[in-house]
């Protein structure tokens, strides 16, 4: 399996435009998560799904981000219009419910760095 | 709340030397799971080890072992045989029942050559 996959790696847009981020979880996982990476406030998760249904958003900051999961193998995060502030790494993390040694092991992809000029 | 504290945000150790990485929780739950992850420059987020709160074994991963220490909340991190590739940001992470990962603020590690 080749991981969690993201795009962009990096993104530089301008305040007010729209930024879409991309994330396919591992193959079989049915929990997937959205984390926001600052040095001021560490890793933050902003919302997860299970079986494609989002089940815990308190982490979104403000409505001006939304989230979606049409299928088992596609998710993304989206800010409209973009700030400054939303300056940061996002991470996906996908997990799977199966036993063994990865039982309950987030699996991360390697983020999207966004600059909101 | 449920909380995890890391309490060194940055230390350093000699290639070849032992260094422990500190973690302390909050929870009222009593099944759990405790993770630690390496978070190199690359910024790519990697398990490093992970302890079972029922198990009272500690985890070990080859140069990697925890200290856990369930009735004090406590699960630190020993690297023995520090290698230079060892230097990252670690994170010490908790996942009580809700499946709500909580993570620390991070140590940042520096292996000195």
């Amino acid at each position: 399996d080749a991981g969690v996959i993201q795009s962009p790696r990096h993104e530089v847009t301008e305040m007010g435009q729209e930024v879409t981020l991309r994330c396919k979880p591992i193959s079989g996982h049915d929990y997937l998560f959205w984390y926001r990476q600052t040095m001021m406030r560490g890793l933050e998760l902003l919302i997860y799904f299970n079986n494609n249904v989002p089940i815990d958003d308190s982490g979104m900051p403000e409505d001006r981000f939304s989230a979606k999961m049409p299928n088992a193998s596609f998710s993304t995060l989206k800010i409209q219009p973009s700030e400054p502030r939303d300056s940061a790494v996002y991470f996906c993390a996908s997990r799977g419910t199966s036993g063994g040694a990865g039982a309950n092991v987030l699996t991360f992809g390697a983020g999207s760095r966004l600059t909101v000029l | 709340a449920q909380t995890v504290t890391q309490s060194q945000p940055e230390m350093s150790v000699q290639e070849a030397e032992t260094v422990t990485l500190s973690c302390t929780y909050d929870t009222s739950e009593n099944n759990y799971y405790l993770f630690w992850y390496k978070q190199p420059p690359s910024r790519q987020m990697i398990l490093v080890i992970r302890q079972e709160a029922y198990k009272q074994q500690n985890a070990t991963e080859n140069r990697f072992s925890v200290n856990f220490q369930k009735a004090a909340k406590s699960f630190s991190l020993k690297i023995s045989d520090s290698q230079l590739g060892d230097t990252a940001m670690y994170f010490c992470a908790f996942m009580p029942g809700t499946y709500k990962y909580i993570f620390g603020t991070g140590t940042r590690l520096k292996v000195l050559a």
